[in-house]
This record gives structure tokens, C-alpha cells and sequence, in this order.
């Protein structure tokens, strides 16, 4: 059964800082894997897709690479601002077509 | 609409009561998934239905969840006998079909409280 880890769960930096977020999955055959945002109260929104065949994915001041074989992805931040505040969710895309998330780091950015 | 809608965006029931949650697709998908997310933990997935038909329910915890998708455009989750761990927020997302490739786009969920 595919099981999804992200480290840290919960992380405080101050803003300007550049930083990562981790994800691990356990069965490599996946078919993508996703990053999402998720506001308090809020629903998912994607901030990046990597295919199994991509190694990573930029969009702006963020960068998703993917280690399939390793069964690793990074989330780099870049220049980090208060309104990066939220929580960050990894996903992979398995047999099947459903999602399995990992629980989630907490990102606060302080002023 | 523009994006996948669900209603109501709360709801509060108490212990052994029904409930059913709505959800309505971005037009012209497919595909559509429930998941279900508890308290400090990723969403997991319940249930997916290609056209009218629930193509994969192994995500449905018990018999006391069931999900209709009568047209293959509006789908509702239907929670009988509820419990109190049934508590949690209910997303449902779309895609343009059923596939590899296709992105899933998601609602912002119902949060359910069973008192």
C-alpha cells in the first residue's frame, strides 16, 4: 500500500528566506505526482504537476523535482513572503487514477 | 461555473442522523472523485466515478457511505446512521476524463460536524 510522508510537518522561517519542503512515497509506480496548497478553510489549489517521466517542474518562485527511482520530491520556495503562509500538500497518482496524500507541512513565513 | 462547487459548506448533524453532501463538477468532466480529510491529516480517497458509474469504491470505509452520480454531472455523498468520527471536511474533485494525464480540479470542500 503506497504511503506518503512529508517532513518537516510544521515549519517558521523568516520572510526573504529560501526553503524546502520534502515528500517520500514508498512504491515508485506512480504515474505524477502534485503539489498543492491548501488555505485554513479552504479547498486544494495545484501549484505543480511532475510527471513520472519529468525530473522536475518550475512555476515562478517555486521548483518540484522528482526522484522516482529514490522515491523522493522537493519543494523549493524561493524568496518566501508572509502569503506563503498555508499548508503544503504532496500527492502521488497511482494504478488507478487516485490520489495519496501525505500529511502535510505547515508554513508559516513571519514578517 | 468555473470550478467544482459543493454545498451546503458546513454542516452540523447530530450523532445517528443523515446527511447527504453535494457536489457539482466543472462542465464537460467526466470523472469525478470524493475524498475526505480529518484533522491534521492529508485528504484520502473514498470513491471515483467515471460517467455515471462508481468505477472505484475502496475508499468507502463502511456500508454506511454510499454515492450517486444519477446523470454523470452532479454526485451526492450520503452518510447514514452518522457517527461522530465521520467529522471531517468532505472535498470532491473533477477531471476532464478518466486517465493518467488528467488533472484533478478541487472543490473547497463541506466540513461535517456530528455532534
Amino acid at each position: 500500500k503506497q504511503e506518503v510522508t512529508q517532513i518537516p510537518a510544521a515549519l517558521s522561517v523568516p520572510e526573504g528566506e529560501n526553503l524546502v519542503l520534502n515528500c517520500s512515497f514508498t512504491d515508485s509506480a506512480i504515474y505524477n505526482l502534485q503539489w498543492f496548497r491548501q488555505d485554513p478553510g479552504k479547498g486544494l489549489t495545484s501549484l505543480l504537476l511532475i510527471q513520472s517521466s519529468q525530473r522536475e517542474q518550475t512555476s515562478g518562485r517555486l521548483n518540484a523535482s522528482l526522484d522516482k527511482s529514490s522515491g523522493r520530491s522537493t519543494l523549493y520556495i524561493a524568496a518566501s513572503q508572509p502569503g506563503d503562509s498555508a499548508t503544503y500538500l504532496c500527492a502521488v497518482k497511482e494504478y488507478g487514477n487516485k490520489l495519496v496524500f501525505g500529511a502535510g507541512t505547515i508554513l508559516r513565513v513571519k514578517s | 461555473g468555473a470550478g467544482v462547487s459543493q454545498t451546503p459548506s458546513n454542516k452540523v448533524t447530530e450523532k445517528g442522523k443523515y446527511v447527504e453532501l453535494r457536489c457539482d463538477p466543472i462542465s464537460g468532466h467526466t470523472a469525478l472523485y470524493w475524498y475526505r480529510q480529518s484533522l491534521g491529516q492529508g485528504p484520502e480517497f473514498l470513491i471515483y466515478f467515471q460517467g455515471t458509474g462508481a468505477a472505484d469504491d475502496s475508499g468507502l470505509p463502511n456500508d454506511r457511505f454510499f454515492a450517486v452520480r444519477p446523470e454523470g454531472s452532479v454526485s451526492t455523498l450520503k452518510i447514514q446512521r452518522t457517527e461522530r468520527g465521520d467529522s471531517a471536511v468532505y472535498l470532491c474533485a473533477s477531471s476532464f476524463s478518466y486517465g493518467k494525464d488528467n488533472e484533478q480540479f478541487f472543490g473547497p470542500g463541506t466540513r461535517l460536524t456530528v455532534l
